[in-house]
Parts: structure tokens; C-alpha cells; sequence
């Protein structure tokens, strides 16, 4: 079946530690997104590649990083320098057209 | 100043009935695309419904359909005969700019979210 898989589903991670999350997506889509949610509001956009080898900051890229190696995996890390990582954390692709497909997410908690 | 604008945060509505849900936008470039978006509580974002600033007529996709007003810069979305599994978050979102039809476009900016709640 074509879509998006996130892993994992929930990451706890120890302040001061970086984290990976995990994006892939078998749709054939040139482009690639990560946005964060925080309880109670909309989704705010990370970082974006809209082709391998190229990516642009977003709205709130600070703290965090990403590569786009491949077509199909966009990983999104969250650095130490990311003051308050503690939100659920959506991947989303698109090509051709305008829609984006989402992800089921990760669940990030800092303890 | 915001860029989606979604008025409702919550919203209760007995089964069976329509619903319309508000989003109000704000861009000054003639070129954009607005979406709204599921979210059971689950977490998944479900994409509805697309509607582009050159399109002509209202779009609809089964139950969905979205009231484009282009000189309000208002895009609702009404859900008519509302079952029980609508119960979720609804998101508005912008796409600005002219879409890249080789890569894909730039990101969305979405409203705060409209918690819809159906009453049997």
C-alpha cells in the first residue's frame, strides 16, 4: 500500500539529547514536510525539501535538523538546542499537486 | 496578523444535521490554495477538501463541500447529514505563492483548529 510511515510512534528523550524521527514515504512525491503541533493548536511548519539534496527552513527550523538523502526519507532531528522539543511531530509529502498527505506522527516528550 | 483564522473552537451539533465551520484568510498574493483537514483523536491529519483562487466553482467531495467567498477571503466548510464519526478536530490551511507543479509547493500555514463534536 502507498503512504507515509512515521517511526516511532512515541520517543521519550532525556534533556540534552538529540532525537531522530523517522519519515518514509513510498507515494513517488518530489516534496517532503515536517510540522510540529502543540496540544491545542494548528501545525506549524519545521523544515521542507522540495527535491533530494535540498531543503529550506520554515517557520521554526531553529533546534532542529533534517537531510533528504533519498526520495523516499526525509528524518527530522531534534537538536539539543531546541528549547522546548515536547509536541507531536506530523511528516508530510506532496508532488504534482497542491495536497499534502500526512503521516500518523510521533509523539515527542522530554523528560 | 493571522493568516487562517478559524472562529470556532468548539462546536455541537446533533446528528443528521449540516454543519458549517468558519476560516477566514489573509494574503495578498492572487495565487494561493485553501484546505481543510481532519483530525480524529488519533492524531492523523485527513486531507477533505481543496480549493484553488482560480477556480471557478465551489469544490465538493461527497459530504464535503467548501463555500469559496474570494472577496470575503472566507473558505467554509459545510459537512451535510453529520454522522457521529465526524467527531474531530477541523483544520483550515493556506498554501501561497504558485504551486511548483514539478516538486510540490511550499508549506501550509493552518488556523488553530475547530473541535467539532456530533450529539446523537
Amino acid at each position: 500500500d502507498g503512504g507515509i510511515t512515521q517511526s516511532p510512534k512515541y520517543l521519550f528523550r532525556k534533556e540534552g539529547q538529540n532525537v531522530t524521527l523517522s519519515c518514509e514515504q513510498n507515494l513517488n512525491h518530489d516534496a517532503m514536510y515536517w510540522y510540529r503541533q502543540d496540544p491545542g493548536q494548528g501545525l506549524r511548519l519545521i523544515y521542507y525539501s522540495q527535491i533530494v539534496n535540498d531543503f529550506q527552513k520554515g517557520d521554526i527550523a531553529e533546534g532542529y535538523s533534517v537531510s533528504r538523502e533519498k526520495k523516499e526519507s526525509f528524518p527530522l532531528t531534534v537538536t539539543s538546542a531546541q528549547k522546548n522539543p515536547t509536541a507531536f511531530y506530523l511528516c508530510a509529502s506532496g508532488g504534482g499537486t497542491d495536497t499534502q498527505y500526512f503521516g500518523p506522527g510521533t509523539r515527542l516528550t522530554v523528560l | 496578523a493571522q493568516k487562517i483564522t478559524q472562529t470556532q473552537p468548539g462546536m455541537f451539533v446533533q446528528e443528521k444535521e449540516a454543519v458549517t465551520l468558519d476560516c477566514t484568510y489573509d494574503t495578498s498574493d492572487p495565487s494561493y490554495g485553501l484546505f481543510w483537514y481532519k483530525q480524529p483523536s488519533s492524531g492523523e491529519m485527513i486531507f477533505l477538501i481543496y480549493q484553488g483562487s482560480y477556480d471557478q466553482q465551489n469544490a465538493t467531495e461527497g459530504r464535503y463541500s467548501l463555500n469559496f467567498q474570494k472577496a470575503r477571503k472566507s473558505a467554509n466548510l459545510v459537512i451535510s447529514a453529520s454522522q457521529l464519526g465526524d467527531s474531530a478536530m477541523y483544520f483550515c490551511a493556506m498554501r501561497e505563492g504558485q504551486a511548483d507543479s514539478g516538486g510540490g509547493a511550499d508549506g501550509l500555514t493552518f488556523g488553530k483548529g475547530t473541535h467539532l463534536i456530533i450529539q446523537p
